[in-house]
This record gives C-alpha cells, structure tokens and sequence, in this order.
C-alpha cells in the first residue's frame, strides 16, 4: 500500500501568492483529514472529509484556506493570498469508515516569507 | 469542551528509564483512542490504539497504553526508554459524540539523554 501521498513535500513562496497542497488518500479510504502543525498551535484540524463531502470545516482559520475533494483519489488545500503566519507542516490523513485507524501522510513543509 | 489533554510538555529521562505519559479527555460517547509518535522531522505513526476488549493494549517499540474509563485517562507507558525513543508523543481521540474526527492533545516532548 502506498500510504497518504502529499504533495509538495517542501514550498517556499512569498508573501500573496497562492499555495496549493495535493493529497491522495489510501485506496478504500473514505474519510480525509487535513491538519495543521505548528509549534505555538500544535497540531490543529482544518478540515474533514466523509465520501468526498464537506464534514467539518470549522478549523478552516480564515476565508483564504479552502479545500476541495473532487473524487475519492484527490484533494487540495489551498492558501490565497498567503501570509507568513501560515507557515506550518500540513498534513493530510485518511481513514477508512469511522472506527478505524486514522494514517498520516509525509506532511507538506509550507513557508511564506 | 470536548478536548484531549497531555500534561507533560516535555519530559526529559536517562536511557532505562522508565516512561509514563499521562493523557485524558473529556469525551462522551464512545470513544477510540490513538497514541501517535513523531520523529524529528517527520510524520506522525501510529503507536497504538484502543477500540475495545482489553483496555491494557500493547504496541509497537515496547509501548503500552492503559484504558481507565473512570478517569478519562489513556496513559503511555515503557519500562525502559532508548535513546531513539527521543520524539514527540501525542494522544487522540476520536468519538461518536463528535463526529468521529481525530482531535489530538498538545503533545508531549520526551528526549532521552544517551
């Protein structure tokens, strides 16, 4: 099994651009998971898919982050404009039904200067 | 508020050693619990869980974890640290009375000094 594939693994971008984060969860999973880690926050759930649907979005911290789940296979955090307080490791999970062990992928190493 | 608490930010013990991080929630419900390591510099793995049966469960590296439905607690337990246990310990949770989402505790530093 491949695991959660993240990418990129590592992005440096300036302040204002836009950032994406692509995650393909484990084949068979049904439940994504988006995460933010830092050191003063910890690690902070974004955002939470079911079937590609929307569960949870209230971690999302502002109208710049949004996320999408078009298929099963993919989704994208995005960042526009981004600042440098969203430096942080995202990472994405995936989980198949609920009940079950929730596996990590590599994280995505975001700076913004 | 529901949340998930380790007490011990950072820890700090000799080789044989032993290891006791502490961690509770204050879900209803039923409720699965994970205890996740990470290395410097990498991504969180799963140590161990407990979903049900035994509450004292067993996993990976020589890591136990003890279930107490009546203090909330999930607490981490080795009786003889390595110098590679040094990392960053975190305690989930997910229950049904949140809609199953994996909320983790502040983490807890542990280096081991050779």
């Amino acid at each position: 099994d491949a695991g959660v594939i993240q990418s990129p693994r590592h992005e440096v971008t300036e302040m204002g651009q836009e950032v994406t984060l692509r995650c393909k969860p484990i084949s068979g999973h049904n439940s994504l998971f988006w995460y933010r880690q830092t050191m003063m926050r910890g690690l902070e759930l974004l955002i939470y898919f079911n079937n590609n649907v929307p569960i949870d979005d209230s971690g999302m911290p502002e109208d710049r982050f949004s996320a999408k789940m078009p298929n099963a296979s993919f989704s994208t955090l995005k960042i526009q404009p981004s600042e440098p307080r969203d430096s942080a490791v995202y990472f994405c999970a995936s989980r198949k039904d609920t009940g079950n062990t929730i596996y990590f992928g590599e994280g995505s190493w975001l700076t913004v200067v | 508020a529901q949340s998930v608490s380790q007490h011990n930010h950072h820890v700090i013990l000799s080789e044989a050693a032993s290891l006791e991080l502490g961690c509770n929630y204050s879900y209803g419900g039923t409720v699965n619990l994970f205890w996740y390591v990470q290395y410097p510099g990498q991504h969180l793995q799963l140590l161990l869980k407990y979903f049900s049966g035994d509450p004292l469960v067993k996993g990976i590296k020589g890591f136990e974890a003890e279930f107490i439905k009546s203090k909330f607690s999930f607490n981490l337990r080795k009786p003889s640290v390595q110098w590679s246990d040094t990392a960053e310990y975190f305690c989930a949770v997910t229950s049904n009375n949140a809609g199953n989402m994996l909320t983790f505790g502040g983490g807890t530093r542990l280096m081991v000094k050779p």
